[in-house]
C-alpha cells in the first residue's frame, strides 16, 4: 500500500524554525516528483513546494520563498520541508504529496504548524 | 499566475442528481487539471486528471471534461459517500494551484 506519512509539526514562535518529515512507502520513492501542500484551518489547498527526482530542482510559492526549504533522501525514502522565519500566516497542516501523471496521489494526512507567541 | 475559479462555491443535491462543478482558469492551462475530493478529516483524494482521465479506482459516475480555460466535473448519480468538497487545481505552469472549492451538501 502506497503511505505517505508526515511528522514534525508542533507549536513555534513567529520567526522560529521547524523542520517536517514525510516518510514514504509502498512505491519507488526515487521515481517520482514529491510536493509540500498546506491547509489553513478552514481553507482550501495551498501548494508550497515541489521537488524533482534527485532533489536538483526546486520550485516554491512566492510566499515561501527564501524561507522555505524543500529536500529529499531517496535512500531513506523521505522527503524534508525547513521552514525559517515562521509567520503566523504559516499557520496550517502540511501534507507531502506524491506528483503523478499531473495531479497528486495521494496525499499524507498531514502535521500541524501552529505558529503563535 | 493562474488563477483558478470555482463556481457554484456551494451546492445542495439530493441522491441521484447529476451534478456538474466548473473550473474556469485566468488562461490557457493545456488541460493540465486535476480533480480532488475531500471529506472532513481525510487527505484529499484524485478523481481525475487532465482534464479527463479517471483516476485508477475511481467509480465511472465521475467525469471531466473541458479544454483551454473552462473545465467541468460531473457526477452522473449522486451516492451519499459523494458528499464531499470538490477542488480543481492546474499543473501546467508554476505555482501550482488551485480553485477555491466546492462543497456539495445533502438537500
Amino acid at each position: 500500500e502506497v503511505q505517505l506519512v508526515e511528522s514534525g509539526g508542533g507549536l513555534v514562535q513567529p520567526g522560529g524554525s521547524l523542520r517536517l518529515s514525510c516518510a514514504a512507502s509502498g512505491f519507488s520513492f526515487s521515481d517520482y516528483w514529491m510536493s509540500w501542500v498546506r491547509q489553513a484551518p478552514g481553507k482550501g489547498p495551498e501548494w508550497v513546494a515541489n521537488i524533482n527526482l534527485n532533489g536538483g530542482e526546486q520550485y516554491y510559492v512566492d510566499s515561501v520563498r527564501g524561507r522555505f526549504t524543500i529536500s529529499r533522501d531517496n535512500a531513506k525514502k523521505s522527503l524534508y520541508l525547513q521552514m525559517n522565519s515562521l509567520r503566523a500566516e504559516d499557520t496550517a497542516v502540511y501534507s507531502c504529496a506524491r506528483v503523478v501523471f499531473r495531479g497528486f496521489d495521494p496525499w499524507g494526512q498531514g502535521t500541524l504548524v501552529t505558529v503563535s507567541s | 499566475d493562474i488563477q483558478l475559479t470555482q463556481s457554484p462555491s456551494f451546492l445542495s443535491a439530493s441522491v441521484g442528481d447529476r451534478v456538474t462543478i466548473t473550473c474556469r482558469a485566468s488562461q490557457g492551462i493545456n488541460n493540465y487539471l486535476a480533480w480532488y475530493q475531500e471529506k472532513p478529516g481525510k487527505a484529499p483524494k484524485l478523481l481525475i486528471y487532465t482534464a479527463s482521465t479517471l483516476q485508477s479506482g475511481v467509480p465511472s459516475r465521475f467525469s471531466g471534461s473541458g479544454s483551454g480555460a473552462e473545465f467541468t466535473l460531473t457526477i452522473s448519480s449522486l451516492q451519499p459517500e459523494d458528499f464531499a468538497t470538490y477542488y480543481c487545481q492546474q499543473l501546467n505552469s508554476y505555482p501550482v494551484s488551485f480553485g477555491g472549492g466546492t462543497k456539495v451538501e445533502i438537500k
